[in-house]
């Protein structure tokens, strides 16, 4: 079975400041997709970025950007020039797709807090 | 951007009472999902569907039953709210295109209290 971990329950960051959010996977799968979901207080998950298994590239969305190292099987999340409004919980997610089955399966986040 | 939308927001009930969370998109996606997250913990799937007359349980065992008459429709019932069913219930939806690069987009969630 396909497992996602995040080992950083919680991390701070001052504003303007890089900040790097672990998350490592584990799947036996050669072809999958890894996901970033960011959660404000409100509860709201809002898509942010995606890396594909098979994807020469690291993927990169505005400030966010994802260190994809395959033989490590890290996808770690960077967001730089941090914001205020970047404190938030943050997921890291893998789709897991198996003969009917198709879904997200989630890690346990991490809480980011972006001081001035 | 992605159109789901859910309703009600927050809804606080007692215990013994129906409930319908609905959820809604606009999309035209086939897939569509029912997340539950407690506070500050991982989202974990309760009920998929991939399209019209197509409902799955997905990991975690619910009480909730899960309707699709509609694409464009996904509503979940609790028959009988119990306060083990306070939650935050997350609906999402995707393209069925079969790609792994497909995305879940969420609606804002319901938080939901059973007294």
């Amino acid at each position: 079975a396909q497992k996602i971990t995040q080992t950083q329950p919680g991390m701070f960051v001052q504003e303007k400041e890089a900040v790097t959010l672990d998350c490592t996977y584990d799947t036996s799968d050669p072809s999958y997709g890894l996901f970033w979901y960011k959660q404000p207080s409100s509860g709201e998950m809002i898509f942010l970025i995606y890396q594909g298994s098979y994807d020469q590239q690291n993927a990169t969305e505005g400030r966010y950007s994802l260190n994809f190292q395959k033989a490590r099987k890290s996808a770690n999340l960077v967001i730089s020039a941090s914001q205020l409004g970047d404190s938030a919980m943050y997921f890291c997610a893998m789709r897991e797709v198996f003969y009917n089955t198709d879904k997200l399966i989630f890690g346990t986040g991490t809480r980011l807090q972006v001081f001035p | 951007e992605a159109d789901i939308y859910q309703t009600p927001r927050y809804l606080v009930i007692g215990t013994g009472k129906k409930i319908t969370l609905e959820c809604s998109q606009t999309m035209g996606h086939d897939k569509m999902y029912w997340y539950q997250q407690d506070p500050g913990m991982e989202l974990h799937l309760i009920h998929y569907s991939y399209g019209v007359n197509s409902t799955e349980k997905g990991d975690l065992s619910s009480e909730s039953t899960v309707s699709r008459i509609r694409t464009e429709h996904f509503p979940l019932t609790l028959e009988s709210a119990r306060p083990s069913h306070t939650s935050q219930y997350l609906c999402a939806s995707s393209p069925h295109e079969g790609r792994r690069t497909d995305t879940q987009y969420f609606g804002p969630g319901t938080r939901l209290t059973v007294l």
